[in-house]
């Protein structure tokens, strides 16, 4: 298993603000992945990160919107920019481990006012 | 990749045995087959992977018949704190691109 580690876990953000997730990994990955939630959905990709390159992003998601960095193998952040209520959501990072099985963080809850 | 098809709920009760059923035809050979389970307001938890027949752990067991175009989530004894959302996955390099399906609702009463 992999431990990961998210901050903040939430947060009551503003309209028009940004805020950084940030993303923690107890040991070295190649592939960190992010997620959102909205409520009462299921899980969507929003990105790849990989160490040293740029993130690789779904259809439907933006770099202006979401832009991620990864400065090194154990730790990658996510910043929601400009943020609108629609924003309100859990995001969630993830890596792989053991080949086939991805393992999450436990999310940070956003809500936008 | 493989779409994966389930229930969207199932109600059950204490101490009875809770079968999720997947369908996922276009299930590919190097394709892994694995279970989540997450709970309100928490990130999805790691239940159990399979490639083909029977996958046991002290969680759940997985059946996978020979053509591999569904998969069955089998739950022992469900208790109240089963209650969750339980996704089903099929993929062949772990994490990426992993497309996460509607899941199961699974609602347990005492």
């Amino acid at each position: 298993s992999a431990v990961i580690s998210q901050k903040p876990s939430r947060d009551i953000c503003q309209r028009g603000t940004s805020l950084t997730i940030q993303c923690q990994v107890d040991s070295q990955v190649t592939m960190m992945f992010w997620y959102r939630q909205q409520p009462g959905q299921s899980l969507t990709l929003i990105a790849t990160a990989n160490q040293g390159s740029e993130a690789t992003y779904e259809s439907g998601f933006v770099i202006d919107k979401f832009p991620i960095s990864r400065p090194n193998l154990t730790f990658s952040t996510l910043t929601v920019s400009n943020m609108s209520p629609e924003d309100s959501s859990i995001y969630l990072c993830s890596v792989e481990r053991g080949g086939n099985t991805i393992y999450f963080g436990e999310g940070s809850w956003l809500t936008v006012v | 990749l493989a779409k994966t098809t389930q229930p969207i709920s199932m109600d059950s009760y204490e101490g009875q045995e809770v079968n999720i059923t997947c369908s996922h035809n276009n299930i590919a050979t190097n394709d892994y087959i694995t279970w989540y389970q997450q709970f309100p307001s928490q990130g999805p938890r790691f239940i159990i992977q399979g490639y083909k027949t029977k996958v046991t752990n002290e969680v759940a067991s997985l059946f996978i018949p020979a053509d591999r175009k569904s998969s069955t989530l089998s739950l022992p004894r469900v208790s109240l704190s089963d209650t969750a959302v339980y996704y089903c996955l099929v993929g062949d390099t772990g994490g990426f691109k992993t497309i996460f399906g509607a899941g199961t609702r699974l609602f347990v009463k005492a």
